[in-house]
């Protein structure tokens, strides 16, 4: 299978640590990317290879996979974590990405 | 700093078509691939094509593929996105992406324009 699946909709306590969590048969193979985007901006990438941060992004972000798993924690959620955060991967022909529908986190 | 601009974007009919542009600066371009992926209102992002630094290569989506062509032009530093043959669902925010890595293709786009916006409707 190609396709990757995320929880639509997620909730976390100011401050506290939350989990998005990606699945698919593609994540066995292929290291996932995770993008945080805000309304009315374009994605910004959080964490690719080998759960990489790019420069600039704060390290409460981190990333995790086991097996067809991947996941992304926040560790100590801040408001401004609020968004829509996607996963994705190379499917497993390899010549194609696949984006997972997303999950929107709201921080209460 | 990189920048990555799009244009061409607009109110089309069905079976039209349309050429997207991303200009490109900050980076020496014709060392990156480069990629482009939609979003339709309200929803999720979708990888559309991906044309390799030297444009050698090119992938498509099963979605596009057939009808959209990805191409650049390394001498004005622009990258274009040819649709044909437009459909109703391709209605969406088009947005050039930058591949991470120099030389390779990475899968992962560390730099994004702001997106363009392209309706298919009669």
């Amino acid at each position: 299978s190609s396709e990757l699946t995320q929880d639509p909709a997620i909730s976390v306590a100011l401050g506290q640590t939350v989990r998005i969590t990606c699945q698919g048969d593609s994540l066995r193979n292929y290291n996932a990317g995770w993008y945080q985007q805000k309304p009315g901006q374009a994605p910004l990438l959080l964490i690719y290879g080998q759960n990489i941060r790019p420069s600039g992004i704060p390290d409460r972000f981190s990333g995790s996979s086991s097996g067809n798993t991947a996941s992304l924690t926040i560790t100590g959620t801040q408001a401004e974590d609020e968004a829509d955060y996607y996963c994705n991967s190379r499917d497993t022909s390899g010549n194609h990405l696949v984006f997972a529908g997303g999950t929107k986190l709201t921080v209460l | 700093q990189v920048q990555l601009v799009e244009s061409g974007g607009g109110v089309v009919q069905p079976g039209r078509s349309l050429r997207l542009s991303c200009a490109a600066s900050g980076f020496t371009f014709n060392t990156y691939a480069m990629h482009w992926v939609r979003q339709a209102p309200g929803k999720g992002l979708e990888w559309v094509a991906v044309i390799w630094y030297d444009g050698r290569d090119k992938y498509y989506a099963d979605s596009v593929k057939g009808r959209f062509s990805i191409f650049r032009d390394d001498s004005k530093n622009i990258l274009y996105l040819q649709m044909n043959s437009l459909r109703a669902e391709d209605t969406a925010m088009y947005y050039c992406a930058r591949d991470q890595r120099q030389w390779l293709l990475n899968w992962y786009f560390d730099h994004w324009g702001r997106g363009t916006l392209v309706t298919v409707s009669s």
